[in-house]
């Protein structure tokens, strides 16, 4: 169980262009979804808390014109890179709340290459 | 603000050898969280601690949460090269949200 699924596992994109990753919560309900980036061997950043039905918490200097998250049901919330550029290449990892479970922990995703030429 | 130091970053063992990571926050926490993540993957919760002084055991490792909540250890005894991958401490701050802070990571590699 607490499966956490993303799609695309990887994308390569111009620069300028549009990018929508998913993140999906299999065989549970999550209200919460977390969007985080990982760049090469380091650690994860926190970049927007997801709440379903509400408008996404952003961290300090994440720009939110840029990421645009909707999380629009129980199961989806979705990431958008909007206007790309190389410098957004990283690795984008999700992770969501299942809150039945006996601990608070995250279920991550399998993460989402972005590479923006 | 809110952060979470993890050392060392990295850490060569030869397979038998123990190993462990460490993790301090500046300010006093809820609950701690440890990850691991393998090379490639994505990260994989282990535990959670929550009460003061606790200590907790799955196998070959051994989490403690610090007196004053503000710091942790993962010990793992005898590696083996299965335990290969970067380990995350991760410091809940008590928001409704289940927020989390995580180290910069420790990336263990164990030589047969």
């Amino acid at each position: 169980g607490a499966v956490v699924s993303q799609h695309p596992s990887w994308v390569i994109c111009k620069s300028g262009t549009s990018v929508k990753i998913e993140c999906r919560s299999l065989d549970f309900q999550a209200t919460t979804m977390f969007w985080y980036r990982q760049f090469p061997k380091q650690s994860l950043m926190l970049m927007a808390t997801s709440n379903e039905g509400s408008k996404a918490t952003y961290e300090q200097g994440v720009e939110k014109d840029k990421f645009l998250i909707n999380h629009a049901s129980l199961t989806l919330s979705t990431l958008t890179v909007t206007s790309a550029h190389p410098e957004d290449s990283s690795f984008y990892i999700c992770s969501a709340r299942d809150h039945w479970t006996p601990y608070n922990e995250q279920f991550f995703g399998p993460g989402t290459r972005l590479t923006v030429l | 603000g809110q952060q979470v130091m993890q050392i060392p970053q990295y850490q060569h063992v030869q397979e038998g050898e123990d190993f462990t990571t460490y993790c301090n926050s500046s300010t006093t926490l809820s609950n701690i969280q440890w990850y691991k993540q393998r090379p490639g993957g994505h990260p994989v919760f282990l535990i959670q601690l929550v009460k003061s002084g606790e200590v907790k055991k799955q196998k070959r490792l051994t989490f403690q949460f610090g007196e004053a909540k503000k710091n942790s250890s993962l010990h793992i005894t005898a590696t083996q090269t299965t335990d290969v991958g970067t380990y995350f401490c991760a410091g809940g701050y008590g928001g409704s949200q289940g927020n989390l802070i995580f180290g910069k990571g420790t990336k263990l590699s164990v030589k047969p």
